[in-house]
């Protein structure tokens, strides 16, 4: 069975960008979470996705946004990039409903 | 709000014997989960042990066991016949609201030494 694909791995942009991250989800699974992660502020949540809707959402500003299509498949987006925003990016999938959030390899973006 | 807490930023273990890694957490929910992740280098976050915080007994996972004390808000893991694999970042994590969402304490870095 494959798991969390996230695409691209690495990405580099310059401030004021936008960027669009994706996440292929583990078969069957319906629960799509992101995560924003770097060495001063450590894991945070950004927002979950079941079923398309957004179930859960972080303390992050509205230049972060996602979206969950049909096939469970979830995009995340940044708008007008800043140097802070320079970070490891993981997503995870699950059955939903407290069953194990699975993660994929992550996507690290760099700000210049 | 919820909050995790994992107090050792550093361990470190001799290969073979018994590590345990600290967690406090805080919530004032009554259906949630907890949860450690181990990170290693290469990245990937792996599920490492789940509890669940209705349940007493105390989750085991081969080598690895918690010890979940629910009044205390305590949920520390031990690791037994430390290998050389399990040096790794483990996060401590915070289930709740039908569990799509986790907060994750700091991470507590572990060496295990030949």
């Amino acid at each position: 069975k494959a798991g969390v694909t996230q695409t691209p791995r690495y990405l580099i942009k310059t401030r004021g960008q936008q960027v669009t991250l994706s996440c292929s989800p583990i078969s069957g699974h319906r629960s799509v979470s992101w995560y924003q992660q770097t060495p001063g502020q450590g894991l945070q949540f950004l927002f979950e996705y079941f079923s398309e809707t957004q179930r859960n959402k972080g303390n992050f500003p509205g230049r972060f946004s996602g979206r969950q299509f049909s096939n469970s498949r979830s995009e995340m987006n940044v708008s007008t990039l800043e140097l802070g925003d320079s970070a490891l990016y993981l997503c995870a999938s699950s059955l939903g409903e407290f069953s194990p959030q699975h993660f994929g390899d992550g996507t690290r973006l760099s700000i210049l | 709000a919820q909050t995790v807490t994992q107090s050792q930023p550093e361990m470190s273990v001799q290969e073979a014997e018994t590590v345990t890694l600290s967690c406090t957490y805080d919530t004032s929910e009554n259906n949630y989960y907890l949860f450690w992740y181990k990170q290693p280098p290469s990245r990937q976050m792996i599920l490492v042990i789940r509890q669940e915080a209705y349940k007493q007994q105390n989750a085991t996972e081969n080598r690895f066991s918690v010890n979940f004390q629910k009044a205390a808000k305590s949920f520390s893991l031990k690791i037994s016949d430390s290998q050389l694999g399990d040096t790794a970042m483990y996060f401590c994590a915070l289930a709740y609201n039908q569990g799509g969402k986790l907060i994750f304490g700091q991470g507590t870095e572990l060496s295990v030494k030949p």
